[in-house]
């Protein structure tokens, strides 16, 4: 069946270190993958997208990879700051358009 | 930067009231949706709209729910008979594109039955 997971659901990092967060999604038929970051009492934000035809992007201090071999996908944040404190879903599309959500991973950034 | 809006933030509503969700998505974004996310829980879809009409829905979106976009501008989520299970924040995105576009919230409704 569909579903995309994220494999740890609390990830707690100190203020300046690299955030991995990774996920794992099943529908091999997907072709464009986003991460969200939500925070307390707002919608999800997107952060950054990647397409089935690429396996790796960057952005402003993230980075995505998608691994399609393994159905694996990642979100690198260089020099966490407390502000990236959120929950984080990976999200996946096909050709109908909606989004299949992960189960989504805290970030919690010690100062 | 354009954003979409709904509103309320917030809805407390007895059970079997009807409610009504509204949503201002990005002016220039041709496809509409809405999903739902149980406290605690991941994001779910529930429908999605494009050239007034509804494009896919899933089996949350039974025949109490029903989506509308009255005019340019807003795109509505009505649930008839509330159930308590329907409690949850329901969120509106949209985006300009079916495929290969990220598709924008808004900071979403919070549903409370009682």
């Amino acid at each position: 069946g569909e579903s995309v997971g994220l494999h740890l659901p609390t990830l707690s990092v100190q203020e300046g270190d690299n955030s991995i967060i990774n996920c794992a999604y099943s529908n091999s038929a997907s072709d464009y993958f986003i991460w969200y970051k939500q925070e307390s009492g707002k919608g999800p934000q997107f952060i950054i997208d990647i397409r089935s035809n690429m396996d790796k992007r960057q952005g402003q201090r993230v980075t995505v990879l998608l691994n399609k071999t393994v159905k694996h996908l990642s979100l690198q944040i260089a020099a966490t700051q407390p502000g990236d404190s959120a929950v984080y879903f990976c999200a996946e599309t096909g050709n109908t358009g909606k989004l299949i959500f992960g189960q989504g991973t805290t970030l919690q950034v010690k100062p | 930067e354009p954003e979409v809006t709904q509103t309320p933030s917030h809805q407390v509503t007895q059970m079997g009231q009807e409610v009504i969700l509204r949503c201002v998505p990005i002016s220039n974004h041709l496809y509409f949706y809405w999903y739902r996310q149980i406290l605690g829980q991941k994001v779910e879809f529930l429908v999605s709209f494009y050239n007034n009409e509804i494009s896919e829905k899933s089996e949350i979106f039974d025949d109490q729910f029903s989506v509308e976009r009255p005019d340019g501008s807003n795109f509505t989520l009505k649930i008839r008979s509330t159930k308590l299970e329907d409690s949850a924040m329901y969120f509106c995105a949209s985006t300009r594109g079916a495929e290969g576009q990220p598709q924008h919230f808004g900071d979403g409704t919070r549903l409370s039955i009682l």
